[in-house]
């Protein structure tokens, strides 16, 4: 089955503790990005990458990173999460960049306290 | 820069009902349209899409059409059912970072 998937789904984690969040998908898409969603503010961009060892900045990247050493890996690295980066985070990956679909990941809650 | 402003929710509808969820945009070029659907407890997932203007996206009953005249996509079914609750997101694309602009986001209730 083609998917994105998120590991973990849930977490709730303490200020300062870096955390890392899983993304991984089977489709052999080229493109792979994180998003955020929070209330009132739709989903922003945090991340993306067009290809292995290609990555770029989105609209909100302050206090995260990604590395894309593999096809189907992308993961977020928050080294030093803070309060306001409580979110809900989707992965998505694409063929390529719009006109095309993005398919995206279940989501994680991250709660930072 | 491109933006995209959805109507705000909740929209609260009767099964059968009419709906209209209204999305404007402004942008650069000539960027793809997208709706997506969140269910609850989901990541989104691709309902319609359109690539120019005047191109109609139709799926599952919901339809829209991308006017460039009046910069908008507005998102309409003839008749609701209870399963179409969830949150809908107008999507504008560009071309040249893939990235999605997203609206904030409509809450729709679908009651008996």
């Amino acid at each position: 089955e083609a998917q994105v998937t998120q590991n973990p789904r849930y977490l709730i984690t303490v200020t300062g503790k870096k955390l890392t969040v899983t993304c991984s998908q089977n489709m052999n898409h080229e493109y792979m990005s994180w998003y955020r969603q929070d209330p009132g503010l739709g989903l922003r961009q945090i991340y993306y990458s067009m290809n292995v060892e290609v990555t770029d900045k989105g609209d909100v990247p302050e206090g995260y990173k990604v590395s894309r050493k593999e096809k189907r890996n992308f993961p977020l690295i928050l080294e030093s999460p803070s309060p306001n980066q409580t979110s809900l985070y989707f992965c998505a990956s694409s063929l390529g960049g719009a006109p095309y679909e993005q398919y995206f990941g279940p989501g994680t809650r991250l709660t930072v306290t | 820069g491109n933006s995209v402003t959805q109507m705000e929710g909740p929209v609260t509808l009767s099964e059968e009902a009419f709906l209209t969820i209204n999305c404007t945009y402004t942008a650069t070029g000539y960027p793809s349209l997208f709706w997506y659907v969140q269910y609850p407890g989901e990541g989104l997932q691709l309902l319609l899409k359109a690539t120019k203007a005047d191109d109609k996206g139709s799926n599952k009953g919901f339809e829209a059409t991308y006017r460039k005249e009046t910069t908008s996509f507005h998102l309409e079914k003839g008749s609701v059912q209870v399963s179409d609750s969830a949150v809908y997101f107008c999507a504008l694309g560009s071309s040249n970072t893939g990235k999605l602009i997203f609206g904030q986001g409509t809450t729709l209730q679908v009651k008996p």
